[in-house]
């Protein structure tokens, strides 16, 4: 069974760079995309960006200057670079799993908050 | 990118039937089938349960299904349950390769 485990610093100061890294257990990185999702407080998901396992990568327009997801060396983990946060990223950050050429979000982390202050 | 519209809220009784609509564009919902539903429990991971319009995970029930009608896709939840309470989110693929959110529907079973 794939499972996926987000880790990282739960405060981080405004200004500064969210970094954030998902663990992948029991499954291999090839023929999916790799996303990350957030969910700020009382609100719904956004979509953030992925990287598929080739590493090309799409990002949300309206984060992509700030935004960088990455495949780590040793291609059992993927991490997210959030630049130049505000308190406008605080949020719960999931990760995610997608097959290749569908729609198929199917595996997701439990979440991690953020808080930026 | 805009938000996919979706009812803030849903609810019916135990046994019934009930549909969430996601109202999208031309360059997203209308254009591809790549539109996926996405069940979450506050506090839990969220769990895909529709994707390319109509097709269910292993696993997932036959009670819940999809469809897409131009710019509007939708979920049937039949025979609701009182598990099925939740927030529910449709995603869909857009024409400048990105994914976009549904608002989110709470669904309450009465």
């Amino acid at each position: 069974q794939v499972q996926l485990q987000e880790s990282g610093p739960g405060l981080v100061r405004p200004s500064e760079t969210l970094s954030l890294t998902c663990a992948i257990s029991n499954g291999s990185i090839s023929n999916y995309h790799w996303a990350w999702i957030r969910q700020p407080p009382g609100r719904g998901l956004e979509w953030i960006g992925y990287v598929s396992y080739t590493g090309d990568t799409s990002y949300n327009p309206s984060l992509k200057s700030r935004v960088t997801i990455s495949i780590g060396t040793s291609r059992n983990q993927f991490s997210l670079k959030l630049t130049s946060v505000t308190a406008a990223d605080t949020a719960v950050y999931f990760c995610a799993r997608a097959i290749t050429g569908t729609s198929a979000y199917d595996i997701w982390g439990q979440g991690t908050m953020v808080t930026v202050s | 990118q805009s938000a996919l519209i979706q009812p803030a809220s849903v609810s019916g009784s135990p046994g019934q039937s009930i549909t969430i609509s996601c109202t999208g564009t031309s360059h997203d919902v209308g254009l591809y089938k790549y539109v996926a539903w996405i069940q979450h429990h506050p506090g839990r991971a969220p769990k895909l349960m529709i994707y390319d319009v109509n097709n269910r995970p292993s696993g997932v029930s036959n009670r819940f299904s999809g469809s897409k009608s131009g710019n509007t896709a939708s979920l049937t939840i039949s025979g609701l349950q009182a598990d099925d309470e939740a927030d529910y989110y449709c995603t869909s693929f857009t024409n400048i390769g990105t994914y976009v959110f549904g608002i989110g529907t709470k669904v309450t079973v009465l």
